[in-house]
């Protein structure tokens, strides 16, 4: 247990669902991430929030939607998904200072049918 | 632009030799570099960093990272490798200047017995 805990660990979604990833943090730090892992490929940075505040979309589609009510939670809306978008979708966080590393959670593997 | 680059896909370790996963990078000024470690299905855990001060920096699990700015690298080594070192290794650059980290594309570790 790292101290950031993702939910659910597995997902199989069809096309046309609508589901919600879920990441919980802790450890009182104020930035959260997500992260696309995919294999063979780099890992991808998605969406960086800072205190709350999105600070970082890189160019995402829309068909994902994060969602940061409080600096412990983060979520990742999903809506009509491509099977291409099946992949492990990580979580960290970190403080804000850029000599803090991330702590991430485990992951949730996603297939999209 | 910033870029981390992980030559070898693969690195392949008799257990007791030492190990080295190369990793270099490019940014401008003086970045955070980061090793993290995945195992299967399973998120990064930080291995170490390097922040200013002593180039060779000591981590967990007995690894270490030698920094290098002349060469712009910041090599990954262990002494004695351990099966149970068998991994993902992901090299990673955060700028003075921002927190969003930005990882190499991963070597494969194997260490046979």
């Amino acid at each position: 247990e790292t101290g950031v805990t993702q939910t659910p660990r597995h997902l199989v979604m069809g096309m046309t669902n609508k589901k919600s990833l879920k990441c919980e943090q802790h450890l009182g730090h104020n930035a959260m991430y997500w992260y696309k892992q995919s294999a063979k490929k780099p890992l991808e940075l998605m969406f960086v929030y800072n205190f709350k505040e999105q600070t970082e979309n890189n160019s995402v589609p829309s068909r994902f939607s994060p969602e940061c009510p409080n600096s412990s939670h983060l979520f990742l809306h999903l809506h009509t998904l491509q099977p291409e978008d099946s992949a492990l979708y990580l979580c960290a966080s970190s403080h804000t200072d850029p000599g803090s590393g991330y702590t991430f959670g485990s992951g949730t593997r996603l297939t999209v049918v | 632009a910033q870029s981390v680059a992980q030559p070898e896909d693969q690195v392949n370790v008799a257990e007791g030799n030492p190990l080295t996963v190369k990793c270099t990078y490019s940014v401008s000024g003086n970045p955070y570099l980061f090793w993290y470690v995945q195992y299967p299905n399973r998120g990064l855990q930080f291995l170490l960093k390097y922040i200013t001060g002593d180039n060779l920096v000591k981590g967990s699990y007995g690894f270490e990272a030698e920094f290098n700015k002349s060469q712009t690298s910041f090599h990954l080594k262990k002494p004695s490798a351990l099966v149970s070192d068998s991994a993902l290794y992901f090299c990673a650059v955060r700028p003075r200047s921002g927190y969003a980290l930005n990882f190499g594309k991963g070597t494969s570790l194997l260490v046979t017995p």
